[in-house]
């Protein structure tokens, strides 16, 4: 079935340096891939996506890439601050059907100030 | 809440209750999904629906069921079927079309007592 891999399952980075997360895909349909936050005890929230079509994707501090021959994207966040602490969970689906998200296993990222 | 409504936050089993977990949303979305999340496991697809009146079970349906006879409320029930119940469950709902992501509700989280 499909599966999405993500490491690491813990990062811990020192405020200002940079945080990359990797995920990997194995339904080579796959065609939309969002990236969620989830504070504690909170829903997760969408901070950025990206389609197939693409290679790369920035929203200030928060970029996305693509590698599609790979099967393979990551997070990448700059300049990192307190407020960025938080599980992130990569996920991916096909645009036909009933367009479900599979998720990555999550990764707890912890700034250290 | 964002248009999708979670109740209630905060839920305890005893030992073969059935128990019902709500999902309402007003954003006129098609698609809704029940997601069920353990630490370190990423979000687990229960149960999703497309359309009104139609359901079909994701990846650990064993010991849930749902019903979906409103286009704005998608219920889910898990019995004493389901052994170890004890989770952070996330609701989401979907609109039509490739260009859209899950709006999450704020989850309830169950826990057996």
């Amino acid at each position: 079935g499909e599966n999405v891999e993500q490491h690491p399952s813990t990062l811990s980075v020192q405020e200002g340096d940079s945080a990359v997360i990797k995920c990997t895909y194995s339904d080579s349909a796959s065609n939309y891939f969002p990236w969620y936050k989830q504070e504690l005890g909170k829903r997760p929230q969408l901070i950025i996506d990206i389609r197939s079509n693409v290679g790369e994707k920035k929203d200030q501090r928060i970029a996305v890439t693509l590698n599609k021959t790979a099967k393979h994207f990551s997070l990448h966040i700059t300049e990192t601050q307190p407020e960025d602490s938080a599980v992130y969970f990569c996920a991916a689906r096909r645009d036909q059907g009933a367009q479900k998200l599979v998720f990555g296993q999550g990764t707890r990222l912890t700034i250290n100030p | 809440d964002g248009g999708i409504t979670q109740s209630p936050k905060y839920l305890f089993r005893k030992e073969g209750q059935n128990v019902t977990l709500s999902c309402e949303q007003n954003l006129n979305h098609d698609a809704m999904y029940w997601y069920r999340q353990d630490p370190g496991q990423g979000l687990r697809l229960i149960y999703y629906s497309q359309i009104v009146n139609d359901f079909q079970k994701g990846d650990i349906a064993e010991g849930y069921s749902v019903s979906r006879e409103k286009k704005e409320s998608f219920p889910l029930t898990v019995t004493s079927a389901q052994k170890n119940p004890t989770a952070f469950y996330l609701c989401a709902s979907k609109d039509r079309g490739p260009n859209y992501g899950y709006t999450f509700g704020s989850g309830t989280r169950l826990t057996v007592v």
